[in-house]
């Protein structure tokens, strides 16, 4: 079975770009979760969506927005780029919401964001 | 408000040798607490979970963790460390629906042969 897939793997834009990045769930997981890594830290939450609604939002700008599609797959936008918003943009999907699920994230590999 | 902190940024063990990773969370409420590693060039796997019940639980590879409620404490051990565990690791607390999992800022972990 395919876990999460993600792409592209590394991209490298520059200040005041837009970067859309991509995301596909593991098959039959309904919610999808976006994290940042900056270099050196852990993981930031940025957004959650379940069943293509917006359930959960992170302390970022609203330079970045994402949607899910009806397969569930997700985009992450960034508008405006900054130097700061080079990291690892992580993907996590999960089967659902409640307690009864395993509350497992699944990770994809990443995408490696240089904003130059 | 929510945090995560693991105070060891490197630790490195030579193989064989027993390993402990620490973490504390501030949380208001009854936490769900996670390790998860991530190897070079991976994304972040999941070795164990706390949601309730026995503190002592067992994962992955050989890793145990321990709830301790008091010191607001879910440390990370394991008694045998191999090469192969060279990672970075992470714990994290779910909040109540799952929707939002903070996350510690990890500890690299380097194994000495």
């Amino acid at each position: 079975d395919a876990g999460v897939t993600q792409s592209p793997t590394h991209l490298i834009k520059t200040r005041g770009q837009h970067v859309t990045l991509r995301c596909s769930p593991i098959s039959g997981h309904k919610s999808v979760s976006w994290y940042q890594q900056v270099l050196g830290q852990g993981p930031q939450f940025i957004f959650q969506y379940y069943e293509k609604e917006e359930r959960g939002r992170g302390n970022f700008p609203d330079r970045f927005s994402a949607r899910q599609f009806p397969n569930y797959s997700s985009e992450l936008n960034v508008n405006a780029l900054l130097l700061g918003d080079s990291a690892l943009y992580l993907c996590a999907s999960s089967s659902g919401l409640q307690r009864v699920t395993t509350g497992e994230l699944f990770f994809g590999e990443g995408s490696r964001l240089t904003v130059l | 408000a929510q945090s995560v902190t693991q105070p060891d940024i490197h630790i490195t063990v030579s193989e064989g040798a027993s390993l402990e990773l620490r973490c504390n969370y501030s949380y208001g409420a009854t936490p769900y607490l996670f390790w998860y590693v991530q190897s070079p060039g991976q994304g972040l796997q999941l070795l164990l979970k706390y949601f309730s019940g026995d503190t002592l639980v067992q994962g992955i590879k050989g890793f145990e963790a321990e709830f301790k409620r008091s010191q607001s404490s879910f440390n990370l051990r394991k008694p045998s460390v191999h090469w192969s565990d060279a990672a970075e690791y992470f714990c994290a607390v779910a909040l109540g629906n799952f929707n939002k999992f903070y996350f510690g800022s990890g500890t690299k972990l380097n194994v000495k042969p």
